[in-house]
């Protein structure tokens, strides 16, 4: 079946320094969302990129969805503590969508 | 206006009880899912209703678990003789339409989180 990977299951830094996470998905995607959890809370929806090849920002954060449609990136500069949570990817395959395992991002005391 | 709502907030039962955790979603969204989360774990699919459709229920982990909607609206997910591995977060979201990519966001809500002693 569809799967979307998502890696790498933790990223611990120090603050100030940028942080990323990736998903491969085994098949092309029509779209893909990213959500944010924060510890104890609930996913919440940042963005969806939906054309090949496309590049979000909103503030420090960059999404990136491949050519192929099959992979994409979010890239955090400057990491601030309020960064701190999980980031999920989920990628609408033929059906519905499919959920990365989460990048839980953590900084370094 | 008004989130996705899940009720209990909190459930604490006993080994082999039944629990019923209640999701009533944003008005008007016609697709809802249910989703469970272990502790540091990510998301698992439970089951999705959209519209009038029947229910796939392919992530229905045993037949203890059964979920139903009524008039397309509030969501219940049973669990039937709940075991300690049942214990986790259970999540809810809906969606505005589900075949429209553009709409497709998903709104959770805060979640039940069950404890099976």
């Amino acid at each position: 079946g569809q799967q979307v990977m998502q890696i790498p299951q933790y990223q611990h830094v120090q603050e100030g320094e940028d942080f990323t996470t990736y998903c491969n998905s085994s098949t092309t995607l029509s779209n893909i969302q990213w959500y944010k959890q924060r510890p104890g809370g609930h996913p919440v929806f940042l963005i969806q990129l939906v054309k090949s090849g496309e590049v979000k920002k909103q503030k420090r954060l960059t999404f990136q969805f491949g050519e192929a449609k099959k992979n994409s990136s979010l890239h955090i500069t400057a990491t601030q503590t309020t960064d701190v949570g999980t980031y999920f990817c989920a990628g609408r395959g033929n059906y519905q969508l499919i959920w990365g395992a989460g990048t839980k991002l953590i900084i370094k005391p | 206006g008004a989130g996705v709502s899940q009720s209990p907030s909190n459930k604490v039962t006993e080994k082999g009880k039944d629990v019923e955790l209640r999701c009533d979603p944003i008005s008007g969204h016609t697709a809802l899912y249910w989703y469970r989360q272990s502790l540091g774990q990510g998301l698992e699919f439970l089951i999705y209703f959209q519209g009038n459709s029947a229910p796939d229920k392919s992530g229905l982990p045993s037949d203890r678990f059964s979920a139903e909607r009524t008039g397309g609206s509030v969501s219940t997910l049973t669990i039937q003789r709940t075991q300690q591995e049942d214990s986790a977060v259970y999540l809810c979201a809906s969606s505005p339409r589900d075949s429209d990519s553009a709409k497709n966001i998903q709104y959770f809500g805060a979640g039940t989180r069950l404890s099976v002693l």
